[in-house]
């Protein structure tokens, strides 16, 4: 059956350190892959794409791999800060699918000072 | 440059009646999707309308619910007859329609149903 995993349970992590956020999936073959982030009471907000043929992008403090073979996006934010805290989604466009998104459960990121 | 609008921010209703989600797309956007977020659960895609068409319903359940994207005027999602599963979070997103696949989707607050 078709699936798409991030980590279940909640990551608490220290000021300063680096968030890694695991995404992965089964049974499809993505286009592209996309990370937003959500807080509460609120509409998802876009961050970062990545296409199935790059390995790497990256924007300010945010980098996301692209691992079609592992069917794996990993997701890090460095020197995290407390207001990075929020759940973290990753979703999936296909070919021929139009802008169809296909979502994960997220992942909540908690950063304490 | 406002965001996209969804209204009303939250809705409640009792079971078996009608409710009406209205979403304004960001201004220039012309395609519209629907998601539902139910408790403890990811956004799952709901439909996927341009103006005057629906493209891929394919995450509708098959009765009670419509959307629509008139020429002029929001995207309209109904939900016929409500039950109490029907209670959750509807988020619209739009785009602008001209890098296919590839297009960002710009997300609104979202409309909080609560079916009693």
């Amino acid at each position: 059956s078709q699936k798409i995993e991030q980590n279940s349970e909640a990551l608490n992590i220290q000021e300063g350190k680096t968030a890694t956020l695991t995404c992965n999936y089964t049974n499809y073959s993505p286009a592209y892959l996309q990370w937003y982030r959500q807080d509460p009471g609120r509409g998802p907000v876009f961050l970062l794409l990545i296409r199935e043929n790059e390995k790497e992008k990256r924007k300010e403090r945010l980098k996301v791999t692209f691992d079609t073979t592992l069917k794996q996006s990993l997701f890090h934010i460095t020197a995290s800060q407390p207001a990075d805290s929020a759940t973290y989604l990753c979703a999936l466009s296909l070919y021929n699918q139009g802008g169809k998104l296909i979502f994960g459960q997220g992942t909540e990121l908690s950063v304490k000072p | 440059n406002a965001g996209v609008m969804q209204n009303p921010r939250h809705l409640v209703r009792r079971r078996g009646q009608e409710a009406r989600l209205r979403c304004s797309p960001m201004k220039g956007h012309s395609h519209v999707y629907w998601y539902r977020q139910l408790p403890e659960e990811g956004l799952k895609f709901m439909v996927y309308l341009q103006k005057e068409n629906i493209i891929d319903e394919s995450g509708m359940p098959k009765e009670r619910f419509s959307a629509e994207f008139p020429k002029e005027g929001p995207s309209i999602l109904r939900i016929q007859q409500v039950v109490r599963g029907d209670s959750a979070a509807y988020f619209c997103a739009s785009s602008p329609g001209t890098s296919g696949t590839t297009d960002t989707q710009y997300f609104g607050p979202g409309t909080r149903l609560t079916v009693l």
